[in-house]
C-alpha cells in the first residue's frame, strides 16, 4: 500500500499568515493527489484534486503544488474560517489511502 | 442542491451485521462511482470501498474483504454497504461520498466530491 506522510501534524497560526502543508508519498503516484478540510463535527470537504486543480467553489487563497511523491497545500493568507484539519489522499493505486492529517489552529 | 444522506448505524455486537444505506438527490447517481470512507473516533480518514456506475466493478481495502459487500441501486438512487462479521476496529462514523473522475498521464481516477453528514456504527460487546 502506499504510505502518504504529511507534516507537520499540527500548526498553529495567525489570521493573515501564509501556511503550508507538506504530504510525501511512499513511491510515485504522478499527480493523482487530493486535498480535502475537515471541521470538528462535519464530512470532509474537496478542495484540491489532480494536486494543483481548484474544486469549484473554493477560494482562491487555497493552492495545491507538487507531481511525484513530494506535494504541498499552501492558504496565502488564513482567514477564521481555515482553521480545520487537512488530508492528502491519493487515488492513483488501490487501496486508497490518506495521510494522517494536520490539524490547523489558531495562535 | 446535490445530497447524500446515510442512516443504518447502529451499536452492534462484535460478529454481528449491519446493512448501511445512502440515498442521493440532486444529482444523476447512476453516472458516478461511490464510495464509503470511514473514520474511528477521534483518528483519520479511511478509505472502505467504491463501486463503478453499474456496480459491475468493486474493490475493498484489505481489511474489510470478505466481510463487507458495497453495491447500489440506480433505481432508488441508493448506495448500500452490508457489513457482517463485525469488530471492535470497525467502529467508526462512515461517510457516503460520490466520485469526481479527473484523468490525467496514467489514465482516469477518483476523488470525493460530495460527502454525506456520515452515520455512525459501534461494535461493541
Amino acid at each position: 500500500d502506499i504510505q502518504m506522510t504529511q507534516s507537520p501534524s499540527s500548526l498553529s497560526a495567525f489570521v493573515g499568515d501564509r501556511v503550508t502543508i507538506t504530504c510525501r508519498a511512499s513511491q510515485s503516484i504522478s499527480r493523482y493527489l487530493n486535498w480535502y478540510q475537515q471541521k470538528p463535527g462535519k464530512a470532509p470537504k474537496l478542495l484540491i484534486y489532480a494536486a494543483s486543480s481548484l474544486q469549484n467553489g473554493v477560494p482562491s487563497r487555497f493552492r495545491g503544488s507538487g507531481s511525484g511523491t513530494d506535494f504541498t497545500l499552501t492558504i496565502s493568507s488564513l482567514q477564521p474560517e481555515d482553521f480545520a484539519t487537512y488530508y492528502c489522499q491519493q487515488s492513483d493505486i488501490r487501496p486508497i489511502t490518506f495521510g494522517q492529517g494536520t490539524r490547523l489552529e489558531i495562535k | 442542491e446535490a445530497q447524500l444522506v446515510e442512516s443504518g448505524g447502529d451499536l452492534v455486537q462484535p460478529g454481528g451485521s449491519l446493512r448501511l444505506s445512502c440515498v442521493a438527490s440532486g444529482f444523476t447517481f447512476s453516472n458516478h462511482w461511490m464510495s464509503w470512507v470511514r473514520q474511528a473516533p477521534g483518528k483519520g480518514l479511511e478509505w472502505v470501498a467504491n463501486i463503478n456506475q453499474a456496480g459491475g466493478e468493486t474493490y475493498y481495502v484489505d481489511s474489510v474483504k470478505g466481510r463487507f459487500t458495497i453495491s447500489r441501486d440506480n433505481a432508488k438512487t441508493t448506495l448500500y454497504l452490508q457489513m457482517n462479521s463485525l469488530r471492535a476496529e470497525d467502529t467508526a462514523m462512515y461517510f457516503c461520498t460520490r466520485g469526481w473522475v479527473f484523468t490525467l498521464d496514467r489514465g482516469s481516477r477518483l476523488s470525493n466530491d460530495l460527502w454525506g453528514q456520515g452515520t455512525l456504527v459501534s461494535v461493541s460487546s
